[in-house]
């Protein structure tokens, strides 16, 4: 399969506890991007790489989140310190080059915090 | 910035019912618009774009046409199946690389 790939699907944490998604684009493409999705919305930009570099970020991306793409191929998000409002789908992207080629999903993970 | 409105949903049609989904947008630039779909259980699927004023996206039987002077991308099918039962998002590319979807709007289509 050579689409995006997230790990795990489905994550149940505990407040207070840090959590870490992980995202494989599809090999060629050097952008990936991450979104967050709440129930009944459509999802909402957190950051986007170019290869290893983080090129955006959202003001939704608190201090509690990073981002990493280290070799730029995959990546992972983390979430520290996991508050109940984290609760949600949070979804990876990825593309090739400039702005206007389609961005092509994953799965999601979904997060739970209890 | 940069906005998306959808219609409210749930929209629920019969098969073979024609489909209209409104979209509005607001940007400051010249934006590049998508209909993105969400089947059940599925990730989310680009289904037709238009990147200038004028341009008509279609796919699967499904169009939208790029009204700048009502700043409207509508997504319309002439006869809807069962099999196109899902939320449909209408999202937007500005001056960066980010997308800025809609709310999104749940269709069920009964047999």
């Amino acid at each position: 399969d050579t689409g995006v790939s997230q790990d795990p699907r489905h994550k149940i944490t505990k407040r207070g506890q840090n959590v870490t998604f992980r995202c494989d684009p599809i090999s060629e493409h050097n952008r990936l991007y991450w979104y967050r999705q709440t129930l009944g919305q459509g999802p909402e930009f957190l950051t986007y790489f170019q290869n290893e570099a983080q090129l955006e970020k959202s003001r939704l991306l608190s201090n509690r989140f990073s981002a990493e793409r280290p070799k730029g191929s995959f990546s992972t998000l983390e979430i520290q310190r996991t508050e109940q409002g984290d609760s949600a789908m949070y979804l990876c992207a990825s593309s090739l080059g400039l702005a206007l080629f389609e961005q092509f999903f994953g799965p999601g993970t979904r997060l739970t915090v209890l | 910035g940069d906005s998306v409105t959808q219609m409210e949903g749930p929209v629920t049609l019969s098969e073979e019912a024609f489909l209209t989904i409104n979209c509005t947008y607001t940007a400051t630039g010249y934006p590049s618009l998508f209909w993105y779909v969400q089947y059940p259980g599925e990730g989310l699927q680009l289904l037709l774009k238009a990147t200038k004023a004028d341009d008509k996206g279609s796919n699967k039987g499904f169009e939208a046409t790029y009204r700048k002077e009502t700043t409207s991308f509508h997504l319309e099918k002439g006869s809807v199946q069962v099999s196109d039962s899902a939320v449909y998002f209408c999202a937007l590319i500005d001056s960066g690389s980010r997308l800025t979807f809609g709310e999104g709007t749940q269709l069920t289509v009964n047999p």
